[in-house]
């Protein structure tokens, strides 16, 4: 079956713009993460969706962050004015529910220059 | 902030040689969960072990859990070049996934 999808693969974009970023889930899966991994780093936590409830936004880094999960389904991370130290892979996860096996991404590469 | 950190950061080791990484944590965990990265981009499940649970096979792997001392490990056998990838561990406490700065492990033909 599809796995988690995200889009673009790649994205280069200037400084001070801003991006958007897409994750389809796993069709079922209750719950949906947004990560963020530097060049040789480990996994940075962003946000995380679960059902109908209210997100944790407690790991986005600032307020030019915000994400949205539309229908319990797609979501999107949007990045306003982007800065140079914005770029990294930012990877989406699914999971069926709490603290199960998360299904991840193969995320999306974003470079500000 | 992250939860697990691994240890060590790189290893190097010699096809058909065994390979093991340890990861410590800090706060209670329901689960502790092993991935694989390869080429930096998404990460894929190995493995999970619950709190009460204290060792688990799968295949060439082998991860053992201590809560006592917040510590768990991922041994892998008789390493193959395919083997060669960034391994992370993951605390399950409550519903968010906590990441490690994971080891790097290459296997050497």
């Amino acid at each position: 079956g599809a796995g988690v999808s995200q889009s673009p693969s790649n994205k280069v974009t200037e400084k001070g713009k801003d991006v958007e970023l897409r994750c389809d889930p796993i069709s079922g899966h209750t719950a949906l993460y947004w990560y963020r991994q530097s060049l040789g780093q480990g996994l940075e936590f962003l946000i995380y969706f679960q059902g109908n409830s209210a997100p944790d936004k407690s790991g986005l880094p600032s307020d030019r962050f915000s994400a949205e999960r539309t229908g319990g389904s797609v979501s999107t991370l949007t990045i306003q004015r982007t800065q140079q130290e914005d770029s990294a892979v930012y990877l989406c996860a699914s999971s069926p529910q709490l603290r199960t096996e998360a299904f991840f991404g193969q995320g999306t590469r974003l470079t500000v220059v | 902030s992250q939860q697990g950190e691994e240890d060590p950061q790189a290893l190097s080791i010699q096809e058909g040689e065994n390979a093991t990484m340890n990861c410590s944590y800090k706060t209670s965990i329901n689960n502790l969960q092993w991935y694989r990265q390869n080429s930096g981009r998404g990460l894929v499940h190995l493995i999970l072990i619950r709190s009460n649970e204290r060792e688990k096979h799968s295949g060439r792997l082998r991860v053992t859990l201590d809560t006592s001392k917040k510590s768990s490990s991922l041994l892998i056998t008789a390493s193959r070049a395919a083997d060669t990838a960034s391994y992370f561990c993951a605390t399950a406490n409550d519903y968010k996934l906590s990441f490690g700065a994971g080891t790097t492990v290459t296997v050497r033909a």
